[in-house]
């Protein structure tokens, strides 16, 4: 069965330090990443995605398949950055394709 | 900008009470799920159709809870009788092979049963 784990429920860091979230996967097949960002009552956004390798909002995630990891990172965050992350995998095989699991989320916190 | 639509946006209701939360996809998507997102749980996959049908609704209580698809723009959430532990935000997502897989929520529904 497929899982993502976010560790940290709670991470602080002050505005321009560096942040690192981190997701890890458990799956069979090859895997596909995202992580989404939801802002304070609002939906959850699509921050990135790993096959795209794109940088957003400064954020990056690379996928680490050796340590099934997808962690992402930031080198100077922002306070705008306060927000709840969460890591996202996609089955993208079988009778669950398409079905998209969740961590549990991290909530970000960057003090000015 | 094509967004998913769901309402109510809040509803506080009384437990026993039949609750009913509506999700409009993006046109084109046939892909739609449902998720409730709790403090404790995080974000719990309740259902999730393609092309209307039900795929997979293992994460969804089948004693109170029921999920429909009565058309291509209309997806539906019932909880019959709600009580307290239901009380959540619940979010709709729609998607499509076209958009590689990527999923878009709704604003979500805030559900509060007193």
């Amino acid at each position: 069965a497929q899982r993502v784990t976010q560790p940290e429920k709670l991470l602080s860091v002050f505005k321009g330090a560096p942040v690192e979230l981190k997701c890890n996967y458990s799956y069979s097949g090859s895997p596909e990443l995202f992580w989404y960002v939801q802002y304070s009552r609002q939906r959850l956004q699509l921050l990135l995605r790993h096959i795209s390798r794109e940088s957003i909002k400064g954020f990056t995630a690379d996928l680490n398949k050796g340590e099934t990891s997808f962690h992402l990172k930031k080198p100077f965050a922002q306070e705008e950055d306060s927000a709840m992350y969460y890591c996202a995998l996609l089955n993208a095989g079988g009778t669950s394709y398409g079905k998209l699991t969740f961590g549990q989320g991290t909530i970000l916190t960057v003090h000015p | 900008d094509a967004r998913v639509t769901q309402t109510p946006r809040d509803k506080v209701t009384e437990m026993g009470q039949e609750v009913t939360m509506r999700c409009q996809p993006i046109l084109g998507h046939n892909t739609v799920f449902w998720y409730r997102q709790t403090m404790m749980q995080g974000l719990e996959l309740l259902a999730y159709f393609r092309n209307r049908a039900p795929l997979d609704d293992s994460g969804m209580p089948k004693d109170r809870f029921s999920a429909e698809m009565p058309d291509a723009t209309l997806a539906t959430l019932k909880i019959q009788p709600s009580e307290p532990r239901d009380s959540a935000v619940y979010f709709c997502a729609s998607g499509s092979s076209g958009t590689g897989n990527t999923i878009y929520f709704g604003e979500g529904s805030w559900l509060t049963v007193v």
